[in-house]
């Protein structure tokens, strides 16, 4: 079972800032938060992973709270392209585990 | 273009058929995995490699799922006798992984979508 809660949709202003949230509470010490996001009829797009220190790529930025049991995704200028599925992950260190995905929150950029 | 690659893209077969799928992952990458989704839900695990070697198999690969990853490169998934319920979109995903706190992110393929009528 997914180890995370995200909330099933959200929706926000083309050119607004996307906050989507994640709660993943029994997070244990070498775990990881991924983030991926699909859309519709693509395979699943690596967007960012963290394991305490906030993050930041060209596609997003990553805030994970001190004590690791939240953390929220941020896309800082949502665009139409960016509506899709986002799943928040949490995996272990060790490079043998499989992605666990959860059903993620529908993202829907509105013009 | 050097990323995760599937073929085919799409397949419809009847039910009792065997199909096979390939996934040709990211040149330098180590580890292949194969994933399975179906409508409004995430993709499921199902089994992956290390260079040859498959290491784990998910439950949800019936005796009718067969992968292979012969070279240590491109992988192949067979379902034997396909049924209704086999109807899903079938995603690869390939990461580089040199131990134990030292693996990045898995990246994935376009996927295949089969339908069985």
């Amino acid at each position: 079972d997914a180890k995370t809660t995200q909330p099933p949709s959200m929706d926000c202003a083309e050119g607004r800032a996307a906050n989507l949230p994640c709660n993943h509470s029994t997070i244990s010490g070498n775990e990881y938060v991924y983030w991926y996001r699909q859309i519709h009829s693509q395979g699943p797009q690596y967007i960012i992973h963290g394991l305490k220190n906030n993050e930041t790529n060209e596609m997003a930025s990553l805030i994970i709270t001190e004590d690791r049991k939240s953390s929220t995704l941020i896309l800082p200028h949502a665009t139409l392209r960016d509506t899709a599925v986002y799943y928040c992950i949490v995996r272990g260190d060790t490079g043998n585990t499989p992605l666990v995905f959860g059903k993620g929150t529908r993202l829907s950029v509105i013009a | 273009d050097t990323g995760v690659s599937q073929d085919p893209r799409h397949k419809i077969t009847k039910r009792g058929q065997n199909v096979t799928f390939r996934c040709d992952p990211i040149s330098e990458h180590n580890r292949l995995y194969w994933y399975r989704q179906t409508l409004g839900q995430g993709p499921e695990f199902l089994t992956y490699f290390q260079n040859e070697a498959q290491l784990e198999k998910s439950r949800l690969l019936s005796d009718r799922f067969s992968a292979e990853r012969p070279k240590g490169s491109f992988s192949t998934l067979e379902i034997q006798r396909t049924e209704q319920g086999d109807s899903a979109m079938y995603l690869c995903a390939s990461s580089f992984s040199w131990g134990q706190g030292h693996n990045l992110a898995q990246f994935f393929g376009p996927g295949t979508r089969l339908t069985v009528l």
